[in-house]
């Protein structure tokens, strides 16, 4: 079975600060990770993948999350927070070999940005 | 341009009646999923299908129906049996295990 933790469901940044969202996952067989964004009364928009190829995933808005086994970790960071980051963001995980199959989400982290 | 519809954006409802959320995508894609979110929480998948004419239940199916008899489109229909309605409802669709989401539905149920 797999299954996501997201270490505090809310997080308070100031304009220009680290973003810091962290997320562990559980899994028995290789994962495909992801974090998701979404705003207020939207969809979710993925940001970036983790399939394996490199440990250091780039995504977009300068968003990057780098996954270690070691720790079943994939945290999203941001060096600089812009307010428009503002949003709610998920971690999501699924099975590698079967990735047409459920997808597990976290209960999601709301990111605050303050002027 | 490709994408996932959803539709109407918000939708009243008096208790009793049932109601069908509408989902179409022109991406191609074989899955699609159904999800329920509610203030504060996490997404809940309701029901997915991995192909036309089939669907398994997922986590809170209780209450809900599905049909998937085209490729590009996957209803949700709540029914009255569906003891707490309201919430949004994103329906999504899937390759490779990446997540296409709509813009979702807010029920409200009354």
């Amino acid at each position: 079975a797999q299954s996501v933790t997201q270490l505090g469901s809310h997080v308070s940044v100031s304009e220009g600060a680290l973003v810091l969202l962290r997320c562990n996952y559980s899994s028995s067989v290789p994962p495909y990770l992801f974090w998701y964004v979404q705003y207020p009364n939207q969809g979710l928009q993925l940001l970036l993948k983790y399939t394996s190829a490199a440990t250091l995933v780039k995504g977009i808005n300068g968003f990057e999350a780098e996954f270690k086994k070691s720790e079943t970790s994939f945290h999203l960071t941001k060096p600089s927070a812009h307010m428009s980051d503002a949003a709610e963001y998920f971690c999501a995980v699924t099975n590698q070999e079967t990735s047409y199959d459920k997808v597990i989400f976290g209960p999601g982290t709301s990111l605050s940005v303050i002027p | 341009d490709g994408g996932i519809t959803q539709s109407p954006k918000y939708l009243f409802r008096k208790e009793g009646q049932n109601v069908t959320l509408s989902c179409e995508q022109n991406l191609n894609h074989d899955a699609m999923y159904w999800y329920r979110q509610d203030p504060g929480q996490g997404l809940r998948l309701i029901y997915y299908s991995q192909i036309v004419n089939d669907f398994q239940k997922g986590d809170i199916a209780e209450g809900y129906s599905v049909s998937r008899e085209k490729k590009e489109s996957f209803p949700l229909t709540v029914t009255s049996a569906q003891k707490n309605p309201t919430a949004f409802y994103l329906c999504a669709s899937s390759i490779e295990g990446k997540q296409y989401f709509g813009p979702g539905t807010r029920l409200t149920v009354t």
